[in-house]
C-alpha cells in the first residue's frame, strides 16, 4: 500500500526566504506526482504535476522535482512572500490515476 | 465555467440521520471522485467515476454510496452517518489530462 509523508508538518519563515518542502512515497511505482496548495475553508489548486518520466517542472517561483527511484519530491519556493501562507499538499497518482495524498505542510510566510 | 461545485457548505446531522452530498461540474470531464479530510490529515479516496453508470470504491467507501446517472453529477450519500464520518468532503473532477480540478469542499459535523 502507497504511503505519502511530508515533512515537516509545519514551516514558519520571514518574507523572502527560499524554502524547500519534502514529500517521500513508499512505492515506486507511480504515473506521477502532483503539488497542490490548500488554503484554510477552501479547496485545493493543483500547482505542479510531475509525470514519472521527468525530473522536474518549474511554474513561476515554484520548482518541483521528483527522485522516483528513491521515492522523493521537493517543492522549492523561491523568494517566499506572505501571500504564499497555506498548507502544500503532495500526492501520487497510481493505478486508475487515483490519489495518494500526504499529510501536508502548513506554511507560514510572515512579513 | 463554474468548475467543480459542491453543495451544501456545511451541514450538521444527528447519529443515524441520512443526506446527500451534491457535486457538479460543467467541464464535461468523465472522471470523477470523492474523498474525505480529516484535521491535519491528506485526503482520502471514497468513491470514483470512469464515466455516467460506472463507479468504483476507494481506500476508505464504508458507510457511503454513490451514483452516477449523468456526466455532469456526483453525488455522495450517507444512510447512517456515524460520528466518525465527521470531516470535510471534496468533490474532484479530471479530464484525460492527469490534473484533478477540485471543488471547495463540504464540512459536516455528526453529532
Amino acid at each position: 500500500k502507497q504511503e505519502v509523508t511530508q515533512i515537516p508538518a509545519a514551516l514558519s519563515v520571514p518574507e523572502g526566504e527560499n524554502l524547500v518542502l519534502n514529500c517521500s512515497f513508499t512505492d515506486s511505482a507511480i504515473y506521477n506526482l502532483q503539488w497542490f496548495r490548500q488554503d484554510p475553508g477552501k479547496g485545493l489548486t493543483s500547482l505542479l504535476l510531475i509525470q514519472s518520466s521527468q525530473r522536474e517542472q518549474t511554474s513561476g517561483r515554484l520548482n518541483a522535482s521528483l527522485d522516483k527511484s528513491s521515492g522523493r519530491s521537493t517543492l522549492y519556493i523561491a523568494a517566499s512572500q506572505p501571500g504564499d501562507s497555506a498548507t502544500y499538499l503532495c500526492a501520487v497518482s497510481g493505478a486508475g490515476n487515483m490519489l495518494t495524498f500526504g499529510g501536508g505542510t502548513r506554511l507560514m510566510v510572515k512579513p | 465555467n463554474a468548475g467543480v461545485t459542491q453543495t451544501p457548505k456545511f451541514r450538521i446531522l444527528k447519529i443515524g440521520q441520512s443526506m446527500t452530498l451534491q457535486c457538479t461540474q460543467d467541464m464535461n470531464h468523465n472522471y470523477m471522485y470523492w474523498y474525505r479530510q480529516d484535521p491535519g490529515m491528506g485526503l482520502k479516496l471514497i468513491y470514483y467515476s470512469v464515466g455516467a453508470g460506472i463507479t468504483d470504491k476507494g481506500e476508505v467507501p464504508n458507510g457511503y454510496n454513490v451514483s452516477r446517472s449523468t456526466t455532469e453529477d456526483f453525488p455522495l450519500r450517507l444512510e447512517l452517518a456515524a460520528p466518525s464520518q465527521t470531516s470535510v468532503y471534496f468533490c474532484a473532477s479530471r479530464a484525460y489530462t492527469d490534473t484533478q480540478y477540485f471543488g471547495p469542499g463540504t464540512r459536516l459535523t455528526v453529532l
